[in-house]
């Protein structure tokens, strides 16, 4: 059964700080692993998408990596901002067409 | 449309009554996805729909749960005698893919449910 961890649960930072978020799973065995953001009451926006056979994507200030061997994912954000504030949300999908989200980090950016 | 669209986006009922969300998603997404989000909690996965496949309904929580979708396009998501641990956001998603799962997936803003 695929799991999906998200380590920290909460993370605190200054802005203007470069930060990781973890994203770690138990069955390598998958097509892909998304990364989103969730601001509260809102729904999940998309932020980026990296196929099984990719190692990385970016976009803008945001890198994601993927090491399927391992189980593991990082969201990586440079400079932070107060308006990066959020909870971050990792997905694997995986055969079957499930998508198994982890539980996600709430990330506070300090002005 | 542009998105996906989900109403109402709120609701709220007493228990016991029956309620309806419905999704429409983007125009030729043929796979779509309900997941619920209870307060603080994550995305617990509801039922997903693949084109003219059956859909995975494994993710139901009981039989007072189901979901249809007409026309391969828009889905309601029916909730019977509803119960105060209905409660909940619930999101609806969909994906462009025809064969596989590595298509982008995109959510809507969610219809929240409060059951009193």
């Amino acid at each position: 059964k695929q799991e999906v961890t998200q380590i920290p649960a909460a993370l605190s930072v200054p802005e203007g700080e470069n930060l990781v978020l973890n994203c770690s799973f138990t069955d390598s065995a998958i097509y892909n692993l998304q990364w989103f953001r969730q601001d509260p009451g809102k729904g999940l926006t998309s932020l980026l998408l990296i196929q099984s056979s990719q190692r990385e994507q970016t976009s803008g200030r945001l890198n994601a990596s993927l090491d399927k061997s391992s189980g593991r994912s990082t969201l990586y954000i440079a400079a932070s901002q107060p308006g990066d504030s959020a909870t971050y949300l990792c997905a694997v999908g995986r055969g079957g067409f499930k998508t198994i989200f982890g539980a996600g980090t709430r990330l506070f950016v300090k002005a | 449309g542009a998105g996906v669209s989900q109403s109402p986006s709120n609701k709220v009922t007493e228990k016991g009554k029956d309620v309806e969300l419905r999704c429409d998603p983007i125009s030729g997404h043929t796979a779509l996805y309900w997941y619920r989000q209870s307060l603080g909690q994550g995305l617990e996965f509801l039922i997903y729909f693949q084109g003219n496949s059956a859909p995975d309904k494994s993710g139901l929580p009981s039989d007072r749960f189901s979901a249809e979708r007409t026309g391969g396009s828009v889905s309601t998501l029916t909730i019977q005698r509803t119960q105060q641990e209905d409660s909940a956001v619930y999101l609806c998603a969909s994906r462009p893919d025809l064969t596989l799962n590595t298509g982008e997936l995109f959510f809507g803003e969610g219809s929240r449910l409060t059951v009193l």
